[in-house]
C-alpha cells in the first residue's frame, strides 16, 4: 500500500514568513498533485509535478519534485492571510494492476494559518 | 458555472435511513470520482466510474455503498441503512482523462444521528 505522509501536521506563523511543507513516500509516484482545501469547500489543484527534479512556480507557491519521484515540497514566501487552508499532496495509486490514474492517494494534509 | 455540483450540501439521516447523494460533472467531464473525507482519516478514494460503467470500486465499503453513473443525469453514491460511522464528507470530482485535472465539488456533509 502506498502511503503519503505530510509534514508537518500543523503549521501557525505569522504573516510574511516563509514556509515549506514536504510530502515523503517510500513508493515512487508517477506524478503528485497538490491542492488547497478551505473549510466547508472541496480541495483545489494548485499543480500537478511529473518530472523528476522538477520544479513549478504559481505566484509566491514554490513546488518541487524529488529526483526519484518519492517525494515533493511546497514553499510559500511571504505568507499571507489569504494562505490559510489546509494543504494536501495526492498521487495516482499503483499496485499489482499497475497504476490506477483515477484512484488517487493523498496525504493527512499539513493545516496551515497565518496570522495577519 | 459550470463546476461540479453536489447536492445537498448538508444531509440529516436517522440510522438505518438511505442516504442519497448526488453529483454533476462539469461539462465535458466524462470520469467521476468519489472520496470519502474524515478528519481522522483524510481524503479516501471510493469509486471511479465513467458513463454506465464503473472502472474502479477497491474503495467501496463491501456493504451498504452502491454508486452508478448513469447515460443521462448525475452520478449517485447510495448509501443503504445508515449508521454513525457512515457520518463525514463525501467530496465527488470530475476530470475529462482519467486521473488528471481533477476538479472537486463542494461536497456532501452526512450526519446521521
Amino acid at each position: 500500500t502506498q502511503l503519503l505522509e505530510q509534514s508537518p501536521q500543523f503549521l501557525s506563523i505569522q504573516e510574511g514568513e516563509n514556509l515549506t511543507v514536504y510530502c515523503n513516500s517510500s513508493s515512487v509516484f508517477s506524478s503528485l498533485q497538490w491542492y488547497r482545501q478551505e473549510p466547508g469547500e472541496g480541495p483545489v489543484l494548485l499543480v500537478t509535478v511529473v518530472t523528476g527534479g522538477e520544479v513549478k512556480k504559481l505566484k509566491r507557491l514554490t513546488f518541487q519534485f524529488g529526483d526519484a519521484r518519492k517525494d515533493s515540497s511546497l514553499h510559500i514566501t511571504a505568507a499571507q492571510p489569504g494562505d490559510t487552508g489546509l494543504y494536501l499532496c495526492a498521487g495516482p495509486s499503483s499496485g499489482a494492476g499497475g497504476t490506477s490514474y483515477g484512484k488517487l492517494t493523498f496525504g493527512q494534509g499539513t493545516i496551515l494559518t497565518v496570522h495577519p | 458555472n459550470a463546476g461540479v455540483m453536489q447536492n445537498p450540501r448538508h444531509l440529516v439521516r436517522r440510522r438505518g435511513q438511505e442516504a442519497r447523494l448526488r453529483c454533476s460533472p462539469m461539462k465535458g467531464h466524462s470520469h467521476v470520482y468519489w472520496y470519502r473525507q474524515l478528519p481522522e482519516e483524510g481524503l479516501k478514494f471510493m469509486v471511479y466510474l465513467q458513463k454506465e460503467n464503473i472502472i474502479d470500486e477497491s474503495g467501496m465499503p463491501k456493504e451498504r455503498f452502491s454508486a452508478e453513473f448513469p447515460k443521462e443525469g448525475p452520478s449517485i453514491l447510495r448509501i443503504q441503512q445508515v449508521v454513525r460511522g457512515d457520518s463525514a464528507a463525501y467530496f465527488c470530482a470530475s476530470s475529462p482523462v482519467g486521473g488528471y485535472g481533477y476538479t472537486f465539488g463542494s461536497g456532501t456533509r452526512l450526519t446521521v444521528v
